[in-house]
Parts: C-alpha cells; sequence; structure tokens
C-alpha cells in the first residue's frame, strides 16, 4: 500500500459527459502529480500541485483541468469525453519541495469512455 | 517528442539468470533518473533510483548502471525471480526544475521457469 488514495477504481462514461478523479496523497506529501496511461503506452504527465498551486503542465488537453485543495487532496476533471479518454489515470505524490523526492502511486482510476 | 526511451517492449528470461532492463534519454537536462516496477490493476512502485553525480547504486539484487555520456541506464536484476513478472518503467527528471518525472513506454518483463 503506497498511501496514496484514488476513487472510484473503475468507471464508465458516456461521450459527452464529465467525470471527477479523486486523489488523497500520502500523509504528508505536499506535490500531487497525475498521470494518463492509454493502453500499451508510458505515463504521460498531465500535471502537478505544490500545496495548492499549480507548479507543472504536460499535455494536458483543455477539456481536462485538475486543482488541489487546502486538505491536499486533488481533484482531475475530465470533460467533453471522448472514446479516445479512455485510460488509466495515474496520481502519485511525493514530499516535494526543493529536493525532489520519489513519488509514490495510487492504483490508479480505470476510466472506460462508451 | 520520447525524452526517455525504452526500445524493448519485452523481455524474457530464465529464474536465476540476469535481467537487463534498458533506457536511454535525449533530455541532457535529466538529473535524477529512478526505475518503477508495475504490476497488472496497481499503480507504479518505486523500486530504485540514482542520481547523475554517480554511475552506479545497488540495492540488493538491483543495480541501476547509468552512463551519462550515452545518455544511458540499465536495470540489472541477478538473480531474476519469478515475482519480479512485471512491467519496468524508467523515469528521469531535472531536480532544479518542477520535479515532474518523464517516463518511457516500459518494458515487460517475463521471467520463466
Amino acid at each position: 500500500d503506497s498511501g496514496v488514495t484514488q476513487t472510484p477504481k473503475h468507471l464508465i462514461t458516456a461521450t459527452g459527459q464529465r467525470v471527477t478523479l479523486r486523489c488523497s496523497p500520502r500523509s504528508g506529501d505536499l506535490s500531487v502529480y497525475w498521470y494518463q496511461q492509454s493502453l500499451d503506452q508510458g505515463l504521460q504527465f498531465l500535471i502537478q500541485y505544490y500545496n495548492g498551486e499549480e507548479r507543472a503542465k504536460g499535455n494536458i488537453l483543455e477539456r481536462f483541468s485538475a486543482q488541489q485543495f487546502p486538505d491536499l487532496h486533488s481533484e482531475l476533471n475530465l470533460s467533453s469525453l471522448e472514446l479516445g479518454d479512455s485510460a488509466l489515470y495515474f496520481c502519485a505524490s511525493s514530499v516535494g519541495g526543493e529536493s525532489f523526492t520519489e513519488a509514490f502511486f495510487g492504483q490508479g482510476t480505470r476510466l472506460t469512455v462508451v | 517528442d520520447q525524452q526517455v526511451k525504452q526500445n524493448s517492449p519485452s523481455l524474457s528470461v530464465q529464474e536465476g539468470r540476469i535481467s537487463i532492463l534498458n533506457c536511454d534519454y535525449t533530455n541532457s537536462m535529466f538529473d535524477y533518473f529512478l526505475w518503477y516496477k508495475k504490476y497488472p490493476a496497481e499503480g507504479p512502485t518505486f523500486l530504485i533510483s540514482i542520481s547523475s553525480i554517480k554511475d552506479k547504486n545497488e540495492d540488493g539484487r538491483f543495480t541501476v548502471f547509468l552512463n551519462k555520456s550515452a545518455k544511458h541506464l540499465s536495470l540489472h536484476i541477478v538473480p531474476s525471480q519469478p515475482g519480479d513478472s512485471a512491467v519496468y518503467f524508467c523515469a528521469a527528471t531535472n531536480t532544479g526544475t518542477a520535479s515532474k518525472l518523464t517516463f518511457g513506454t516500459g518494458t515487460r518483463l517475463q521471467v520463466t521457469l
């Protein structure tokens, strides 16, 4: 158990809909990262938050947005869903700050868009 | 632009032998490298890392080698065990920036009996 909790584990929704994925980081971790893993692909970095502020942005679509709340949990919002958005979405957390520390991953949310 | 590349999608090794997983990177700003292991239906799990000031880091059966001039790193598993069968991701970061990890596409290792 990495200490990072993601909900829900599975999500099936229709095209055009909007969903919210939730992540609770490990206790004490200030950084939260979101990654997308499509079929047989590597993990694509989407976005990072550090202590409530956006810190880095990757290949995140405009239809996607995220935020980190004062209690440090994070949500990834995916809207106007398309079939190609079907993927595993992972959240990771790390202590963050000035020096790099290893990131710990949650079990992921498997999103299926039908 | 794939800045971290794992050119072997899969690798099969006999139990007890050495597994060598390779990774190449293109971004010379990367200064910290990690290997993650992933089982099906689970998130990636940190395995071992190496800073660019070193050329080798060892942790039990796992050793990571870094060749900065070739922009190449490798993970050696000796001896390989059936429980090592998983997908292995190489990742890299620049610790001076936002510290996000850039991942390779993974290598599926199968350790056979």
